[in-house]
């Protein structure tokens, strides 16, 4: 079956626009997560969703960054007035359900976002 | 809150040979899961091992197993006979069971297999 998949894969912006990132997460899969991957902070938990309940945005670095899911499928990464320390690789993962036990998250290739 | 702790920025090591990755981690939390990804120069995070904290065994898939030491705070990845394609960046993430299911991860080994 298909994986996560991310779009775009590589963003290329100017300081000061917003980017919206894409994450298509395994059909079936109830939870979505957002990581950042960067040179100077290693792998960061953004924010994730699972099902209909708010999602935990406790890992946002400001409020430039949101994130939505509709349909509880599709999320979309945004990130408004996008400045230089916002160029990563934003990683988008999914599982089954949360909660107990061995939940293995997939992720999906990413996309590299560039800030100029 | 929970952290990570990857010591070794780097290894090499020769094909065929065993490699142990380090990983230490830190949580007052008693459910916890453990988790080592890697991630090729493509990029893409590949699950390789889980350890739940409550399992009795070491976890093991195929080449890969993981010495797990609770009391030390301690979950080591082991690849046993190393191939080429075993070099990447590997990471070791904890999942606390109960609370929000992010993984914290730490912050890599870079292994490289020499021919």
């Amino acid at each position: 079956g298909a994986g996560v998949s991310q779009s775009p894969s590589n963003k290329v912006t100017e300081k000061g626009k917003d980017v919206e990132l894409r994450c298509d997460p395994i059909s079936g899969h109830t939870a979505l997560y957002w990581y950042r991957q960067s040179l100077g902070q290693g792998l960061e938990f953004l924010i994730y969703f699972q099902g209909n309940s708010a999602p935990d945005k406790s890992g946002l670095p400001s409020d430039r960054f949101s994130a939505e899911r509709t349909g509880g499928s599709v999320s979309t990464l945004t990130i408004q007035r996008t400045q230089q320390e916002d160029s990563a690789v934003y990683l988008c993962a999914s599982s089954f359900r949360f909660g107990a036990g061995y939940n293995e998250q997939f992720f999906g290739p990413g996309t590299r976002l560039t800030v100029l | 809150a929970q952290k990570i702790t990857q010591t070794q920025p780097g290894m090499f090591v020769q094909e065929k040979e065993a490699v142990t990755l380090d990983c230490t981690y830190d949580t007052s939390d008693p459910s916890y899961g453990l988790f080592w990804y890697k991630q090729p120069s493509s990029g893409e995070m590949i699950f390789l091992i889980y350890q739940g904290s409550y399992d009795q065994q070491n976890a093991t898939e195929g080449r890969y197993s993981l010495n797990f030491q609770k009391a030390r705070k301690s979950a080591n990845l082991v690849i046993s006979a190393s191939q080429l394609g075993d070099s990447a960046m590997y990471f070791c993430a904890m999942r606390l069971v109960g609370t929000g299911n992010m993984l914290t991860f730490g912050g890599g080994t870079r292994l490289m297999v020499k021919p």
